[in-house]
């Protein structure tokens, strides 16, 4: 099992340009999340969603889609990258159950110029 | 939403010594809370976690203990190796209602295990 996936690593964009992350997870989870993680500011949540096709909002949304077509992917797109979105982007995914641990994907390092 | 305090932000222990990182939060619905390890340039990986009906988990090195009346709980990692360098993250998990729950991630510990 691969576990939890994230395409691509890295990336770098110019203000202004868009893109999409994927998440892909062979775990059967229900539960996905997009966090982003900045120096000094542990894991902010981004957006989750607790099946396919429902997305909702987490901490911090502005400037970020979710979709969920499909159960095991989950993709986060930037439709106008700004500086700020300058960050390390993790997937992660669950079961449901309180009890159960999130799989964390390796990470896609970011950079907005 | 949760507010969620970690202390302290940096750690430097001797090996063999044993380290202790606290973790306050606001929520009282919170009912799950684990901690995550971070080492550097990886993702974070779940250590150890602790169920609100339960006061002390220990697992080999590390341990936590909860107190629900204060709202906090700490992790204990004795006779402390190199290898325990790492960011660690607590992250109480609230009940946001209609079967959602999310983890509230603490800004993180640097321990640093001095050979």
């Amino acid at each position: 099992n691969a576990g939890v996936t994230q395409t691509p690593k890295f990336r770098v964009l110019k203000t202004g340009q868009s893109m999409t992350l994927l998440c892909a997870q062979d775990m059967n989870h229900e539960y996905m999340y997009w966090y982003r993680q900045d120096p000094g500011m542990g894991l902010r949540l981004i957006h989750y969603s607790v099946g396919e096709g429902t997305t909702a909002k987490g901490e911090v949304p502005d400037g970020y889609n979710v979709s969920r077509l499909k159960k095991q992917n989950f993709l986060l797109g930037l439709e106008s990258a700004a500086p700020s979105q300058t960050s390390v982007y993790f997937c992660a995914s669950s079961y449901p159950q309180v009890g159960n641990e999130q799989f964390f994907g390796p990470g896609t390092r970011l950079t907005v110029l | 939403g949760e507010n969620v305090e970690q202390h302290p932000s940096t750690l430097s222990v001797q090996e063999g010594d044993s380290a202790v990182i606290k973790c306050t939060y606001s929520d009282s619905a919170s009912n799950y809370f684990p901690w995550y390890k971070q080492e550097l340039g990886k993702r974070p990986q779940l250590i150890i976690d602790i169920r609100s009906n339960v006061g002390e988990k220990k697992d080999q090195r590390i341990a936590v203990t909860l107190n629900k009346t204060a709202k906090h709980f700490s992790l204990h990692i004795t006779e402390t190796q190199p290898e325990d360098s790492a960011v660690y993250f607590c992250a109480p998990r609230v009940h946001l209602g209609a079967g959602s729950y999310q983890l509230t991630f603490g800004k993180g510990t640097k321990l640093s295990v001095i050979p």
